[in-house]
């Protein structure tokens, strides 16, 4: 099947540092998204993006749809010990069989020390 | 005001035994999902229904047979349960109607099968 590739695997930041990440596909998207998982809990949306280039930010978050449709990346700026968690993104195509079909990278484990 | 809930969130139960599992949303959406995520937090999706009728079945067993009673349920019920079937299992569910992509996670059900 698709494969999304994400990078890095894990990142170990101090606070206030900014991270960044990425995910790749050799296929297209029409949709990006990125989740972040807290342990013990489900996938929470942070950010969707629609449109290739398009830049979007929620607080110290920033997403972007790359222009080849092939990609996307996800910033997070200022970081503190909450952001701790598995940040993962997902691809989807907008095709009649495959709508709703998301696929997954494969995360980015993010710790955060004081 | 749970968006996306499941029920049991543990389940530890022995090989060979069936089980089930219940998703309910109150978000008003019309398509719903079951989601596999493994030891190394890999998410796959499993199925997706629309309005009561199945539209995704990934290559799954047969000992898996999803439910949706109605728009806001879809159930999940495992037969002769295996020792590979552990994993988390989340629910997920979104609005095809109203042209959105964007999926909402439950909380995840922990599946250990001894």
């Amino acid at each position: 099947g698709q494969q999304l590739n994400q990078s890095p695997q894990s990142m170990f930041i101090q606070e206030g540092e900014d991270v960044s990440m990425n995910c790749t596909s050799s296929s297209i998207f029409n949709t990006w998204l990125w989740y972040k998982q807290d342990p013990g809990e489900g996938p929470v949306l942070l950010i969707a993006l629609y449109k290739a280039g398009e830049l979007t930010s929620n607080g110290r978050l920033t997403a972007q749809f790359g222009i080849t449709r092939k990609d996307s990346f996800l910033n997070i700026s200022a970081s503190i010990p909450s952001d701790v968690g598995i940040y993962f993104c997902a691809g989807q195509r907008r095709a009649t069989d495959s709508w709703g079909k998301l696929q997954f990278g494969a995360g980015t484990q993010v710790v955060v020390t004081p | 005001d749970t968006a996306v809930s499941q029920t049991p969130k543990y389940l530890v139960t022995q090989m060979g035994n069936d089980k089930s599992i219940k998703c309910e949303q109150n978000l008003g959406h019309d398509t719903m999902y079951w989601y596999k995520q493994d030891s190394k937090k890999f998410l796959k999706i499993m199925f997706s229904y629309n309005n009561k009728e199945l539209i995704i079945n990934e290559t799954v067993p047969n000992r898996f047979s999803p439910k949706s009673p109605d728009k806001a349920h879809l159930n999940l019920h495992i037969n002769s349960l295996e020792l590979g079937d552990s994993a988390v299992y989340f629910c997920a569910s979104s609005s095809r109607l109203a042209g959105a992509d964007t999926q909402y996670f439950g909380p995840g059900t922990r599946l250990t099968v001894l």
